[in-house]
């Protein structure tokens, strides 16, 4: 099991709104992060602090929380944006994850 | 932009030592004022923690997950812009792709990752 509960898999069609909750008692007090991690490739940051965005990430992502879940919302996704996504949060010292989820735009 | 090299994986035997690097480069801020964190993928798993070393403001603290406490040690060469992840007494459940990742405090929007490093620890 994982400190972080996400989905397995999210699949939607070209254009349409994807979403991906990430849940876990630490997220009441702490922020969570989102970072998307495609084959071969080092994870890229694309939201911090639940729903800040680093510049250089499309306006279609962002994020939302919500007692103790948190949401990417993913909208007009596009084909680029497969990948497998990943919550995580800080707990104390140590980094909590949850799962990963993969996400299929087809 | 940051970006997280690291280096130095393969194969070792059960109870063997092995050293990975992290080489960091991009910076607009000074590399001494980063946190290095190691975090670990075993094959068909999810993501772990495995430590991390503070700022030079931190006095460059040192962390460890309960898995590798003991026999994992985090260094850095701040002049080199370097993170070190000594293993030693590896098992096989430490056979992982293992990540560096670059965090800087009150600059939560810098969150780099490497690209990862395979440790395969198996006879």
């Amino acid at each position: 099991s994982y400190d972080l509960t996400q989905p397995s898999s999210v699949s939607v069609s070209p254009g349409q709104t994807a979403k991906i909750p990430c849940s876990g008692d630490v997220l009441a007090k702490k922020y969570a992060r989102w970072f998307l991690q495609k084959p071969g490739q080092a994870p890229i940051l694309i939201i911090y602090n639940d729903d800040e965005r680093p510049s250089g990430i499309p306006e279609r992502f962002s994020g939302s929380s919500s007692g103790t879940t948190v949401t990417l919302t993913i909208s007009g996704a596009q084909v680029e944006d497969e990948g497998d996504y990943y919550c995580y949060s800080a707990a104390g010292d140590n980094l909590v994850f949850g799962g990963g989820t993969r996400l299929t735009v087809l | 932009e940051v970006q997280l090299v690291e280096s130095g994986g393969g194969l070792v035997q059960p109870g063997g030592s092995l050293k990975i690097s992290c080489a960091a480069s991009g910076f607009v801020f000074s590399f001494s004022d980063s946190t290095i964190h190691w975090v670990r993928q075993a094959p068909g798993r999810g993501l772990e923690w495995v430590g991390r070393i503070g700022s030079k403001g931190g006095g460059h603290a040192t962390a460890y997950g309960a898995s590798v406490q003991g026999r994992f040690t985090i260094s850095r060469d701040d002049s080199q812009n370097t993170a070190l992840l000594v293993m030693d007494s590896l098992k096989g459940e430490d056979t992982a792709t293992y990540y560096c990742r670059c965090t800087v405090l009150k600059k939560n929007w810098i969150d780099a990752w490497g690209q990862g490093t395979l440790v395969t620890v198996s006879s």
